[in-house]
């Protein structure tokens, strides 16, 4: 089983500021998925990366896979209050598993 | 919306009754999963099926768990006996080939 560490675990900023939440593991991934989730809901699927390196953007969001697929980060540009979510990365394990880090709780200030 | 849905959304009971959840996956998705996700933590595994038949079970599922998809269709997860510590929301997700994509999750509480 892969640990997935993800930090911080709580990140409170002003609306218009930057962030970056990280998600990092001893072990390669095959591939990494990133969700938001809100309170009372299930995950929102934002991205799948699959190759080292890579670099994907999905409006103000920039995700980013390591070079060694072990780590990876989001960032967002130019906070909104809808940013407002609890971060999780998830990576797959055996073609089918999903393995969830403990997620980052983002709270963007009006 | 044709997503993944769940019902019962919030089911309160008490310790010792059963309770079963329902979760319908997107249409064409030949892969359901259930997983189950307590405060401050990402979701933890507890077993998947392709089409009907159920290829993994988590230690997480004790003997108190059990779950089908009968028909290749939807799914059931049971809960008998419940305990306190089974209060937790209960996930479902499915996919075709690669990503998974959840539904809005059943809130247990066992009182």
């Amino acid at each position: 089983t892969q640990l997935l560490e993800q930090s911080p675990q709580f990140l409170s900023i002003q609306e218009g500021e930057n962030l970056t939440v990280y998600c990092n593991s001893s072990s390669v991934f095959s591939s990494l998925q990133w969700y938001r989730q809100e309170p009372g809901e299930g995950p929102v699927l934002l991205v799948t990366v699959v190759t080292g390196g890579e670099v994907k953007k999905l409006k103000r969001l920039t995700f980013q896979f390591g070079d060694a697929r072990k780590d990876s980060s989001l960032h967002i540009t130019a906070a909104q209050p809808g940013d407002t979510g609890l971060y999780l990365c998830a990576a797959t394990s055996n073609d089918y598993k999903l393995s969830f880090g403990a997620g980052t709780t983002v709270t963007v200030r009006a | 919306d044709t997503g993944v849905s769940q019902n019962p959304r919030h089911k309160i009971t008490k310790r010792g009754q059963n309770v079963t959840f329902r979760c319908d996956p997107i249409s064409e998705h030949n892969r359901l999963y259930w997983y189950r996700q307590t405060l401050g933590q990402g979701p933890e595994f507890l077993t998947y099926f392709q089409n009907e038949a159920q290829l993994e079970k988590s230690r997480l599922l004790s003997d108190r768990f059990s779950a089908e998809r009968p028909k290749g269709s939807f799914s059931t997860l049971e809960i008998q006996r419940t305990e306190q510590g089974d209060s937790a929301m209960y996930l479902c997700a499915s996919s075709l080939l690669g990503s998974q994509y959840f539904g809005p999750g059943t809130r247990l509480l066992v009182l």
